[in-house]
């Protein structure tokens, strides 16, 4: 079975602060692990995804994440917050045991930027 | 490139009556996922296929069908529709499962 926590369905942070979105997993195989972002009235469109390889993961719009093993989390961060990212923020998980296709989201965070 | 394409974009339906979402994509995707989105609730996944010829449940399947009538196309098919079925209804494809799942732009479905 595999699961995802996001912390805070709610953030606010000022133009130009810190961007913190959290994210915590269950997988019972290691995982695949993925970040996506969706505008007003959109659909959703991927940030950044880790499989495996280097576990800081750099993404687009400034965003990046680290996967942490010990943890169980992969926390979403942008060192400066800009208007333009006022979205929601899903994380998302799947096992990476060959024919397990199930892609399972967290709730979502809705990221609000402060003039 | 079309990507993922649902169809229709908005329905109105009366509790009892049945309706098809249809979803194809052109990217030769081997995966592909139905999700409902509420508010609060984030994404809740219905049916999935792994490949052409199979489906499997996701969370929330109860009131639903599916079918992968080949490997482009992935139908939802709500039988008799209830107002807790009001909902944003997305369809995604993905190829390979390292590989990220791409979007349709959502059916806006309500049940009244």
């Amino acid at each position: 079975a595999q699961s995802v926590t996001q912390l805070g369905s709610h953030v606010s942070v000022s133009e130009g602060a810190l961007v913190l979105l959290r994210c915590n997993y269950s997988s019972s195989v290691p995982p695949y692990l993925f970040w996506y972002v969706q505008y007003p009235n959109q659909g959703l469109q991927l940030l950044l995804k880790y499989t495996s390889a280097a576990t800081l993961v750099k993404g687009i719009n400034g965003f990046e994440a680290e996967f942490k093993k010990s943890e169980t989390s992969f926390h979403l961060t942008k060192p400066s917050a800009h208007m333009s990212d006022a979205a929601e923020y899903f994380c998302a998980v799947r096992p990476s045991n060959f024919g397990n296709e199930k892609l399972t989201f967290g709730t979502g965070t809705r990221l609000t930027i402060i003039p | 490139n079309a990507g993922v394409t649902q169809t229709p974009k908005f329905q109105v339906l009366k509790t009892g009556q049945s309706m098809t979402l249809q979803c194809a994509q052109d990217m030769n995707h081997n995966s592909m996922y139905w999700y409902r989105q509420d508010p609060g609730m984030g994404l809740r996944l219905i049916y999935y296929s792994a490949s052409e010829g199979t489906t499997d449940k996701g969370e929330v399947p109860n009131g639903y069908n599916v079918s992968r009538l080949n490997k482009r196309e992935f139908s939802l098919r709500l039988e008799s529709a209830a107002p807790s079925q009001t909902s944003v209804y997305f369809c995604a494809s993905s190829l390979v499962s390292n590989t990220e799942a791409f979007f349709g732009q959502g059916t806006r479905l309500t049940v009244v």
